[in-house]
């Protein structure tokens, strides 16, 4: 079982929608989440980071932490096209803080 | 600022060759991380350094697979012996230090190997 778990997509919406992204992860200390874009071909840009149980809203953007379901998601408000792209869900883990990352979810924005 | 750079974006090498990609990291940034990203995956952590010191190469994946980072900034990842399996971009990330987790990534080394 693959350490941090993203449903693979691709996942389509329609412009103006919104978007929902899902991840799970297994190990139950991990204590920092983060949510990464990457458009195909470039590196990947940090979106939010998230700490606390509940919700973390930035703009668009609402990160939602649920650690005893060990569950994070991210809602994108009002989708637009150049929202399309992979999303990577990331767990800080281990003595460097090293992220683990899950396989990403492609979304693609429908005009 | 500048953000984390790395040289070369391309790399194409022959079966057994060496390699060596460069990172330059965001200036003051006491963290570094090598990753490797297998296509259509998430990038997987091969090595840390804190300042010049390798604190976890836990994820390189065999001893043709060595970092360094002599002065505490620029860092090379060197993989000696190239295989086919070692095809991958590899993406070097810096983070202001050990306690503030947030990590910029560079553009990546995309490296074929034929």
């Amino acid at each position: 079982q693959k350490e941090v778990e993203q449903n693979s997509g691709p996942l389509s919406v329609p412009e103006g929608a919104i978007a929902s992204l899902n991840c799970t992860y297994s190990d139950r200390g991990s204590q920092s989440f983060f949510w990464y874009r990457q458009y195909s071909g470039k590196s990947p840009e940090l979106i939010m980071f998230i700490y606390s149980n509940g919700d973390k809203e930035d703009g668009r953007f609402t990160a939602q932490l649920n650690k005893a379901s060990q569950y994070v998601s991210l809602l994108i408000r009002d989708s637009q096209p150049s929202d399309s792209a992979t999303y990577l869900c990331a767990v800080s883990s281990g003595s460097a803080r090293q992220l683990t990352f899950g396989s990403g979810t492609q979304l693609t924005v429908l005009p | 600022g500048a953000g984390v750079s790395q040289s070369p974006r391309y790399k194409v090498a022959k079966r057994g060759q060496d390699v060596a990609l460069r990172c330059d990291p965001i200036s003051g940034h006491v963290s570094l991380f090598w990753y490797q990203q297998a296509l259509g995956q998430g990038p997987e952590f091969l090595t840390y350094f804190q300042n010049e010191a390798q604190l976890d190469k836990s994820g390189l994946p065999s001893d043709r697979f060595f970092a360094e980072r002599p002065e505490g900034s620029v860092s090379t990842l060197k993989i000696q012996r190239t295989q086919q399996e070692d095809s991958a971009v590899y993406l070097c990330a810096s983070s202001r230090d050990r306690g503030v987790e947030t990590q910029y990534f560079g553009p990546g080394t995309r490296l074929l190997v034929l």
